[in-house]
């Protein structure tokens, strides 16, 4: 089955640095790519759609300013994180599906964020 | 904006019982979808439904999507502790579209 995988799988950063998160499509080529965020007991937000070689489509409430999102090639989707606070602190997912068409949409393994 | 609600938010159960897990749409549902995830980790794709009065199967799971379509469950039968996860309804949110929105989950402990 198609594989995505995420980097880095965790990471820690000081308040007021920015990290960057990736998520590539190892097997096919995606068009488009979810970004997800998970609080503990919550279920997954979807935060914007990433669209291979325009700008990102952010859902309500999702600072644009803050999550910049860049779809830079068919695999890769990156995310940033813009001066992380620690209410930033949380579970990151991506998801792509493939253009070939059928309804599967495949999850990275995602990545905690911590920021102290 | 389409809500899903998950019961129960937790289970668990002695291995070998069966259990069923619902989700329920507050709007009609266009496609749902079942997944597991094993705490702080990805999701694992199980089921899709689109028709009411749809049912597949997946090894020991069942997955039903009711004929108006607002309402899933999901049966697994014969528990295992391998079955133990976080299990995710997920929906799109208009007929076709790619966005999902999800449920909170609902936490299984499968004890042997």
């Amino acid at each position: 089955g198609a594989v995505v995988s995420q980097h880095p799988s965790r990471v820690i950063c000081k308040s007021g640095t920015s990290v960057k998160i990736e998520c590539r499509s190892l097997d096919f080529q995606a068009t488009t790519m979810f970004w997800y965020r998970q609080f503990p007991k919550q279920s997954l937000m979807l935060m914007a759609t990433s669209n291979e070689g325009s700008k990102a489509t952010y859902e309500q409430g999702v600072e644009k300013d803050k999550f910049l999102i860049n779809h830079a090639s068919l695999t890769l989707s990156t995310l940033t994180v813009t001066s992380a606070h620690p209410e930033d602190s949380s579970f990151y997912i991506c998801s792509a599906k493939p253009p070939t068409g059928g309804y599967e949409q495949f999850f990275g393994p995602g990545t905690r964020l911590t920021v102290l | 904006s389409q809500e899903l609600e998950q019961s129960p938010q937790s289970l668990i159960v002695q291995e070998g019982k069966n259990l069923t897990i619902n989700c329920t749409s507050s709007k009609t549902l266009y496609g749902l979808y079942w997944y597991k995830q094993k705490y702080g980790e990805g999701l694992i794709f199980l089921m899709m439904l689109q028709k009411g009065g749809e049912e597949k199967s997946h090894e020991k799971i069942t997955a039903k999507l009711d004929e108006k379509k607002q309402q899933s469950s999901l049966h697994i039968t014969a528990s295992q502790p391998s079955h133990a996860g976080i299990y995710l309804c997920g929906a799109e949110t208009q007929g076709g579209s790619e966005k999902l929105v999800f449920g909170k989950g609902t936490k299984l402990t499968v004890n042997p």
